[in-house]
């Protein structure tokens, strides 16, 4: 079963700073890893996903950078803002189903202080 | 951004009693998941739903639990005899298939007693 290993658990940063979350994966074959931002009382949204082929993917303040050899990714959020703060989980999709189920990282709790 | 809808918002039952819960996609879809998170932790994956029959289910998704879309457009999630363990917030998502985005619903807060 595919394991999705997620730090830090929580993060505390001061408004304008960088945030910056990890996620590690076990297996090769996937090819598309998202980012979910859920606020309290949400459900999970999509905020940013990578696929393998770039090492680095830029939407406005949210930077995904991934490292294939390492198997990892992490989320970069810069110039982070009060309204950031959130649980953010890693996903990563299970190789044999085609129906691309999703297996989600422990979270990690941002809280950007004013 | 496909919406999902999901209702009801929040489900208060007895334990042992049965519960459905709704999702409407307003899309058109052909890849239904539903998924829980329990308080404070991570999303979990139950079901995967393509073609009228589940493609894929996960341990957690015993013979308490059933999927259906009763009418074309509704898909459903039925707790036959719900457990204290139950309660969740659960979590309707739509996609295309394959490893690409899924779209979540805003969820169904279930608390057994």
């Amino acid at each position: 079963q595919q394991q999705v290993k997620q730090s830090p658990q929580s993060l505390i940063v001061q408004k304008g700073g960088i945030s910056i979350i990890n996620c590690a994966y076990e297996n090769t074959a996937f090819d598309y890893f998202p980012w979910y931002q859920q606020f309290p009382g949400k459900g999970p949204a999509l905020l940013i996903a990578i696929r393998p082929d770039v090492s680095e993917k830029k939407e406005g303040r949210f930077t995904i950078s991934f490292n294939k050899s390492a198997k990892q990714f992490s989320l970069h959020i810069m110039d982070s803002q009060p309204g950031d703060s959130a649980t953010y989980f890693c996903a990563a999709p299970h190789d044999t189903s085609r129906a691309g189920k999703s297996t989600f990282g422990d979270g990690t709790t941002l809280t950007v202080k004013p | 951004e496909p919406e999902v809808t999901q209702t009801p918002s929040h489900q208060v039952t007895q334990m042992g009693q049965e519960v459905i819960l709704r999702c409407v996609p307003i899309s058109n879809h052909l890849y239904f998941y539903w998924y829980r998170q329990i308080l404070g932790q991570k999303v979990e994956f139950l079901v995967s739903f393509y073609n009228n029959e589940i493609s894929e289910k996960s341990e957690i998704f015993d013979d308490q639990f059933s999927v259906e879309r009763p009418d074309g457009s509704n898909f459903t999630l039925k707790i036959r005899s719900t457990k204290l363990e139950d309660s969740a917030m659960y979590f309707c998502a739509i996609g295309t298939g394959g490893a690409d985005t899924q779209y979540f619903g805003p969820g169904t807060r279930l608390t057994v007693l």
